[in-house]
This record gives C-alpha cells, sequence and structure tokens, in this order.
C-alpha cells in the first residue's frame, strides 16, 4: 500500500514560475527520495534527504523534510517546460524494513511554455 | 550511480501467454526490486530479488503468476505468467547504490490485447 500522498495532484504553471509539490507519510522512515518520470518512462532519481536532514538543494531544486510532521516539500525554481513530468517521493524504513521503497501517489506538473 | 538496462523496452502479447523481463545492471548488487506501474498510477512493489535465495513478493503478488530468477549479482528476470489485459502496465526493475540511493531501470511497457 503507498504510505506517501501527495498533493497537489496536478500542477499547471507557466514558464519561469516556481513549482511547489508536498508529499506526506505515515510511518517513521529513513529516507525520503523524490523521482521525475517523464512520459511513463523510467524514474530519474533527484534527490535523498535523510531522516535527520532538514534542506537540500540540487540545481534549481530544493527539497524540505519536517519528520515531526511527516512532510517532504520538492520546489523547483525558474521552470521550464522541459520541467513537464510526474513526480514522486518515495520513503523507505531502512534495512530492519528491507529497504523498500514506498511511492506516493504522485504529482502531474505541466510547464507551459 | 548504478546504470541500469531492461529488455525488452516494450512489448503487446496476447492473452494467455508469458513474458520474460530481462534487468541487466553494470555493477554487483545485493538486492534488485521489482516494481509495477499500472496505468496512471504510482509504483507498487512486487517483489525483492537477492542472489541465492527465493525472492520476496508483497502482498498481492504470487510466485507462480510473477516468478524472479536471480542468477548473479548483475541479473534479474520477471515473468509474468498466464497474461490478462490487467497486467498491462510498465515493469521497473530497481537497485541500491552505497548511498541508500534507489535507481531504475527505463521500466518496460507491456500491452496485453
Amino acid at each position: 500500500s503507498q504510505q506517501g500522498e501527495e498533493d497537489p495532484q496536478a500542477l499547471s504553471i507557466q514558464e519561469g514560475e516556481n513549482a511547489t509539490m508536498n508529499c506526506s507519510y505515515k510511518t517513521s522512515i529513513n529516507n525520503l527520495q523524490w523521482y521525475r518520470q517523464n512520459s511513463g518512462r523510467g524514474l530519474v532519481h533527484l534527490i535523498l534527504i535523510r531522516s535527520n536532514e532538514r534542506e537540500k538543494h540540487s540545481g534549481r531544486l530544493r527539497v524540505t523534510l519536517d519528520t515531526s510532521k511527516k512532510s517532504s516539500s520538492l520546489l523547483i525554481t525558474a521552470s521550464r517546460a522541459a520541467d513537464t513530468a510526474s513526480y514522486f517521493c518515495a520513503t523507505d524504513g531502512g534495512y530492519n524494513a528491507g529497504n523498500m521503497l514506498t511511492f506516493g501517489g504522485g504529482t502531474r506538473l505541466m510547464v507551459k511554455p | 550511480s548504478a546504470v541500469i538496462s531492461q529488455k525488452p523496452s516494450r512489448d503487446i502479447c496476447q492473452r494467455g501467454t508469458s513474458l520474460t523481463i530481462q534487468c541487466q545492471v553494470d555493477s554487483q548488487v545485493t538486492m534488485m526490486f521489482w516494481y509495477r506501474q499500472q496505468p496512471g498510477q504510482s509504483l507498487t512493489l512486487i517483489a525483492t530479488a537477492n542472489q541465492g535465495s527465493e525472492a520476496t513478493y508483497e502482498s498481492g503478488f504470487v510466485i507462480d503468476k510473477f516468478p524472479i530468477s536471480r542468477p548473479n549479482l548483475t541479473f534479474s528476470t520477471l515473468t509474468v505468467s498466464n497474461m490478462s489485459p490487467e497486467d498491462s502496465s510498465i515493469y521497473l526493475c530497481s537497485v541500491w547504490d552505497n548511498y541508500n540511493e534507489q535507481f531504475f531501470g527505463p521500466g518496460t511497457r507491456l500491452t496485453v490485447l
């Protein structure tokens, strides 16, 4: 079953605007990872944030993690049409949980040129 | 990061037949995972495949329907048996790297008629 819930389910913005996607989860985690998927292709790994981290940056991506609220957010700044994709968060409970990922439902982002 | 390839990239199959999907990794990994992504849905873990032992299946998935082989540390296969249209999905394999990041193959898009 999916642990993560993402909102919004769909987001449409203009090129240049920022896009924020949120992910909530239910149980304690070891790590949380964000992925991008273009048109039903394979998943591209974006960022991993560990449970003892609060914020990470990678280029135009900024991820925050609030373990007290069991939530994470992915911010894409200065969006581009090429950012159009589905974005998924995935949590893992670590070795004792089998190291398996549990995925959220995803956010479909459309960036209009 | 690990480089993962899958074969075939897509296939159209007849009801009642079986398809074997191959997953090749460019480095030796202990754990490999198989996921299913049904149309418009998020990813669901099918099973975890460890070399030298039986695969561990998640609730709702059974070995008779999804037999898995893991003959060595760089290769695995997933067979979708006795297919029905409900099996039409994208099937993805994934591995963990040394930094707890999980990387995915490009996926196999299966359509069952």
